[in-house]
C-alpha cells in the first residue's frame, strides 16, 4: 500500500509569483485535503477536494486554489504569493464514507516565500 | 466554530518518567478528537483517535489519552517516555461526517526528552 506523497520537497519563490504543490493521495482513498503549517503553529485547514470538486473551504482568500485528478491525486495553486504564504503544505488524503473519514497525511512541502 | 487549545508550548521530561500533555476543546456537537505526532521534517502521524465508546483510548507506541466532556479535555498521556519520544504534539478536532471533514488544530507541544 502506498501511502501520501508530495512534491517538491521543499520550493522557493520569490513574492509575486505563482507556485503549484502536488499530492498523490493513499491507495483506495477518494478526498484529499491540504493544510497550511506556518512556523510554529499547528495546521489550518484550506481545502478539501471530494471527485475532483471543492467540498469545503477553510478561511483562505481565493488566490488559494486547487484540483483534484480522476486518479484523485490533487494539486494546491497559490497566486501572488506574499511572504506570509511561507509554510509547510500539507495534504491528507481519505476514504469518503459513513461516519469520520481518517486523514493521513504526506510529509509535506515546504515553501518559502522571499 | 471549534477551537484546540494546548496550553503548554515546551515540555521537558526526563526519560523514563511519565508524561501528560494537555488539550482543551471547543465544539458544540459531539467530538472527534486525535492526537498526531510531527518529528522534525516530517508529515503528521495519527497516535490515536475517539469517536464514541470509552473514554479511555490507547494508541501506538504506548501513548493513551482520556476523553472528559464535563471538562471538555482529551490529554495525552505516556507512563514511561523514550528518547525517541522528542517530537511535536498536536491534538485536533474533527468537524463534518462524510462530506468536508476538516481537522482544527491545537498550536502544538513541543516535547523534549532528557538522559
Amino acid at each position: 500500500e502506498t501511502g501520501v506523497t508530495q512534491s517538491p520537497t521543499h520550493l522557493i519563490k520569490t513574492r509575486g509569483q505563482q507556485v503549484t504543490l502536488r499530492c498523490s493521495s493513499q491507495s483506495g482513498h477518494n478526498t484529499v485535503s491540504w493544510y497550511q503549517q506556518a512556523l510554529g503553529q499547528g495546521p489550518q485547514f484550506i481545502f478539501q477536494y471530494y471527485r475532483e470538486e471543492e467540498n469545503g473551504r477553510g478561511n483562505f482568500p481565493p488566490r488559494f486554489s486547487g484540483l483534484q485528478f480522476p486518479n484523485y491525486s490533487s494539486e494546491l495553486n497559490v497566486n501572488a504569493l506574499e511572504l506570509d504564504d511561507s509554510a509547510l503544505y500539507l495534504c491528507a488524503s481519505s476514504l469518503l464514507g459513513r461516519g469520520y473519514n481518517e486523514q493521513f497525511f504526506g510529509p509535506g512541502t515546504r515553501l518559502t516565500v522571499l | 466554530a471549534q477551537s484546540v487549545t494546548q496550553p503548554d508550548i515546551h515540555i521537558t521530561v526526563s526519560e523514563g518518567a511519565s508524561l501528560e500533555l494537555r488539550c482543551n476543546y471547543s465544539y458544540g456537537a459531539t467530538p472527534y478528537l486525535f492526537w498526531y505526532v510531527q518529528s522534525p521534517g516530517q508529515g503528521l502521524q495519527l497516535l490515536l483517535k475517539y469517536f464514541s465508546g470509552d473514554t479511555l483510548v490507547q494508541g501506538i507506541k504506548g501513548f493513551e489519552a482520556e476523553f472528559k466532556r464535563s471538562q471538555s479535555s482529551f490529554n495525552l498521556r505516556k507512563p514511561s517516555v523514550h528518547w525517541s519520544d522528542a517530537a511535536e504534539y498536536f491534538c485536533a478536532v474533527g468537524a463534518g461526517t462524510g462530506t468536508a471533514s476538516k481537522l482544527t488544530f491545537g498550536t502544538g507541544t513541543r516535547l523534549q526528552v532528557t538522559l
